[in-house]
């Protein structure tokens, strides 16, 4: 089965800065998805992103999408303290039923 | 207008025990998933539910473990004779189906610990 993986497995960063995360996934799929995770619990869906398109932004969140390369990434603009989490993308099979998980980043932003 | 919601939030029971989970997906959502989370890892697919179909149960560890979903709403997952490693963040999440273009809603989880 498919698996995405993010890298880095860590990232730390001074707010302000910019933080890229990248997925790397093994078939086709129908869309890739960045989900957020604070503390070990329950995931906030960020955004999605289909196969047939190649940039997504939502206020300070930009993804890629390269389906040649198997490939996303996840691009937050001036961090700040509060987007300290683990991010996971998702990635579904032809069928659409399943979400495959990578194994996240974990991104901490210094005040 | 809940969300998902999960029962119990923290479980701790003794190894050997057999432990039951909750999962009150959102109104109308048709499909419904769980999964397991090891500390620091990421998720792992356990089972899935959809609609009257017979679920897609290719994610279960072992034959511990099992899930019903009653009346196309609430979800029971059931450990039975629980081990150490299945000590593990249980997630639940459901979504609207009918299209390949829809986010999955989580649960706040609950943390089994198996002593």
């Amino acid at each position: 089965s498919q698996q995405g993986e993010e890298d880095p497995q860590a990232l730390s960063i001074q707010e302000g800065e910019n933080a890229t995360m990248n997925c790397s996934y093994k078939t086709s799929i129908n869309n890739l998805q960045w989900y957020r995770q604070n503390s070990g619990r329950g995931l906030v869906h960020l955004i999605l992103i289909r196969s047939n398109e190649r940039e997504k932004h939502s206020g300070r969140l930009r993804v890629t999408l390269d389906t040649s390369k198997k490939s996303s990434s996840l691009l937050i603009t001036a961090s700040r303290a509060a987007d300290t989490a683990s991010y996971f993308c998702a990635t579904d099979e032809d069928t659409g039923n399943q979400f495959y998980f990578g194994t996240g980043t974990s991104l901490t932003v210094i005040p | 207008g809940a969300g998902v919601s999960q029962s119990p939030s923290n479980k701790v029971t003794e190894k050997g025990k057999d432990v039951e989970l909750r999962c009150d997906p959102i109104s109308g959502h048709t499909a419904l998933y769980w999964y397991r989370q090891s500390l620091g890892q990421g998720l792992e697919f356990l089972i899935y539910f959809q609609g009257n179909s017979a679920p897609d149960k290719s994610g279960l560890p072992s034959d511990r473990f099992s899930a019903e979903r009653t009346g196309g709403s609430v979800s029971t997952l059931t450990i039975q004779r629980t081990q150490q490693e299945d000590s593990a963040v249980y997630l639940c999440a459901s979504r609207v189906s009918g299209s390949f273009y829809n986010e999955q809603f989580f649960g706040p989880g609950t943390r089994l610990t198996v002593l």
